[in-house]
């Protein structure tokens, strides 16, 4: 069975920092993978997902992740950022056989003034 | 704003009362989907509709009863809960099941007394 870990529960970094939010998952086959956003009370908001190809992907709000097959990796980055971006962050595997997705346990993201 | 809207944003219940959470979009998705989000847990998957049919019951307890009467229209009826099933209960839709990208409500909070 697919499974998606997200080895960081909760990350502080400054305004004007880089990011990097961590994502392992195991899966079979080739992974359809996602990063969705949630704000403090509010629902997910997909930042960005990854299917084929390139393996460096381009999302919302200035993130990108890169897929590393050989570290069963899908990495969130940002270079600088927001104070807005404060939110939750999860990291999900979509299973074609099962025909739905696995969210890991969400990193939460604290950004310092 | 993701086009999926749900009813209310928050709500508090006894353990024997019964309330309705409602859920509804109009993107023209064929599936829908419940999740609860648990403090400290991933994103569990609760139904999955198809077409108004129920093609997905991940194990959740009777107390907790699906209804999906169109395409554009989801419920969970709740009785009898226990404190433990607080939680944010999401809504979410695609296009159909096998559809990977899946559009968020803003969730119902819900607290058990």
């Amino acid at each position: 069975a697919q499974s998606v870990t997200q080895p960081d529960i909760h990350i502080t970094v400054s305004e004007g920092a880089s990011l990097e939010l961590r994502c392992n998952y195991s899966y079979g086959a080739t992974p359809y993978l996602f990063w969705y956003v949630q704000s403090p009370g509010q629902g997910l908001q997909l930042l960005l997902k990854y299917f084929s190809g390139d393996t460096l992907v381009q999302g919302i709000k200035g993130f990108e992740a890169e897929f590393k097959r050989s570290q069963s990796s899908f990495n969130l980055r940002k270079p600088s950022v927001h104070w807005s971006d404060a939110a939750e962050y999860f990291c999900a595997v979509y299973s074609g056989s099962a025909r739905q997705l696995t969210f890991g346990s969400g990193t939460q993201l604290t950004v310092l003034p | 704003e993701t086009g999926v809207t749900q009813t209310p944003r928050h709500l508090v219940m006894g353990m024997t009362n019964k309330k309705s959470l409602k859920c509804e979009q109009h993107l023209g998705h064929n599936a829908m989907y419940w999740y609860k989000q648990s403090a400290k847990k991933p994103l569990e998957l609760m139904f999955v509709y198809n077409f108004k049919e129920q093609t997905e019951n991940n194990s959740v307890p009777s107390r907790f009863s699906p209804e999906c009467p169109n395409s554009s229209h989801l419920f969970l009826h709740l009785h009898t809960l226990q404190p433990e099933d607080s939680a944010l209960y999401l809504c979410a839709s695609s296009f159909g099941p096998g559809d990977t990208e899946a559009f968020f409500g803003q969730g119902t909070r819900l607290t058990v007394v």
